[in-house]
């Protein structure tokens, strides 16, 4: 079985801009997380979707937004990029996301750099 | 509240010699608890899981948990370090109210391996 996909691997953008990721769960899997890792704040959750429905949300500025089509595909967007954007976005997948006990499936991530 | 602490931020071995990453975690429920693997420029690894089964938890690559509730620990060990398991390793705790989304990551213990 395929693993967690996520596109593009590296971006380079630079501020005011925006952008947007894109992640391709296990199939099968209908629960999608978003995670942003920099060195100084370590993992933080952004956001989950799960059924094409935004179930959990991070601490994250609105300009951080994402969505889930019906084959549980999902895209995050940031606009109005800052510096302090430039991070390692990652993805997970899970199975269905109802138990907190699911194991959740990492994808190899996006590493955006805002200039 | 969940919260997940890795008393070591980086912990060096020899090549062979054994490996001990520590975490404690805090936790109002009966919590499932997970170690990652993060390779250099890569995605999270799932290593091993527990989740209110067996307390000593085999993982992959010959790495192996024990909960310990008693003390709240889950720490990691290995018998015997080899050059690949130079990595970033997480311990996480699920967040069963899901006020973080689903996963509560520790700041890491980065593993050096020498030769």
């Amino acid at each position: 079985k395929a693993g967690v996909t996520q596109t593009p691997r590296y971006l380079i953008k630079t501020r005011g801009q925006q952008v947007t990721l894109s992640c391709s769960p296990i199939s099968g899997h209908r629960s999608v997380s978003w995670y942003q890792q920099t060195p100084g704040q370590g993992l933080q959750f952004l956001f989950e979707y799960f059924s094409e429905t935004q179930r959990n949300k991070g601490n994250f500025p609105g300009r951080f937004s994402g969505r889930q089509f019906s084959n549980s595909r999902s895209e995050m967007n940031v606009s109005t990029l800052e510096l302090g954007d430039s991070a390692l976005y990652l993805c997970a997948s899970s199975l269905a996301g109802q138990s907190f006990t699911d194991t959740q499936y990492f994808g190899p991530g996006t590493r955006l750099t805002v200039l | 509240a969940q919260s997940v602490t890795q008393l070591d931020s980086h912990v060096s071995v020899s090549e062979g010699t054994p490996v001990l990453l520590r975490c404690n975690y805090s936790s109002s429920y009966s919590p499932s608890l997970f170690w990652y693997v993060q390779h250099p420029n890569k995605g999270l690894q799932l290593l091993l899981k527990y989740t209110s089964a067996a307390t000593l938890v085999k993982g992959i690559n010959g790495f192996e948990a024990e909960f310990k509730k008693s003390e709240t620990s889950f720490h990691l060990t290995k018998p015997s370090a080899h050059m690949s398991d130079a990595a970033e390793y997480f311990c996480v705790v699920s967040d069963e109210r899901r006020s973080q989304g689903n996963l509560i990551f520790g700041k890491g213990t980065k593993l050096s391996v020498k030769p």
